[in-house]
């Protein structure tokens, strides 16, 4: 069935240094959301993309969809403590539904 | 406004015991979803409802698990018998159903799920 595959798994750095996360889909979507949840807490929406080579952008964070709309990858610039969490892509296939990656879990040192 | 609200925010049990998980969606949404979160396994789909109505339950992972919206306001994640296997965080969340590109799902707190 349909997978999202997310890489890596975790990611440690140092306060300052940039941060990146991997999204690949084993079939072509139809949109792509992005979620943030701290540790402990809720998925909670970052943003979603929905054009062919999209690239948005919300302060530190880049986000960008690929040409095929099969990958996707969030790019945080200079991290900070607040930027702790797990973050996850949300691939839409057609269907109302949401197929989650893994998440790759940030960890900061400060 | 309030958000999705869960409960209860915790719940331990014993094994062969009955859980009934509850959720109350945004007011206005038209969908919700039941998610599965653990270590294994990442954050699963188990089910969502579109209008009350269950669009696809795939994600079930068998007879034990059921799932009803009675109403646009209230949906049940219901175990019975509950296993160990079955600890979890469980999500509820809903979005507004556009018709068009799938819209933001807004989570609630969870529910964690332990059975021992």
């Amino acid at each position: 069935g349909q997978q999202v595959m997310q890489i890596p798994q975790y990611q440690h750095v140092q306060e300052g240094e940039d941060f990146t996360t991997y999204c690949n889909s084993s079939t072509t979507l139809s949109n792509i959301q992005w979620y943030k949840q701290r540790p402990g807490g809720h998925p909670v929406f970052l943003i979603q993309l929905v054009k062919s080579g999209e690239v948005k952008k919300q302060k530190r964070l880049t986000f960008q969809f690929g040409e095929a709309k099969k990958n996707s990858s969030l790019h945080i610039t200079a991290t900070q403590t607040t930027d702790v969490g797990t973050y996850f892509c949300a691939g839409n296939p057609g269907a109302q539904k949401l197929v989650f990656g893994q998440g790759t879990r940030l960890t900061i040192n400060p | 406004d309030a958000g999705v609200i869960q409960s209860p925010r915790h719940e331990v049990t014993e094994m062969g015991q009955e859980v009934t998980l509850r959720c109350k969606p945004i007011s206005g949404h038209n969908s919700l979803f039941w998610y599965r979160q653990t270590m294994m396994r990442g954050l699963e789909l188990l089910i969502y409802f579109n209008n009350n109505v269950p669009i696809d339950d795939s994600g079930m992972p068998e007879d034990r698990f059921s799932a009803k919206m009675p109403n646009a306001s209230f949906s049940t994640l219901k175990i019975q018998p509950s296993e160990p296997r079955d600890s979890a965080v469980y999500f509820c969340a809903s979005s507004s159903h556009s018709g068009r590109a799938i819209d933001t799902q807004y989570f609630g707190p969870g529910t964690r799920l332990t059975v021992l």
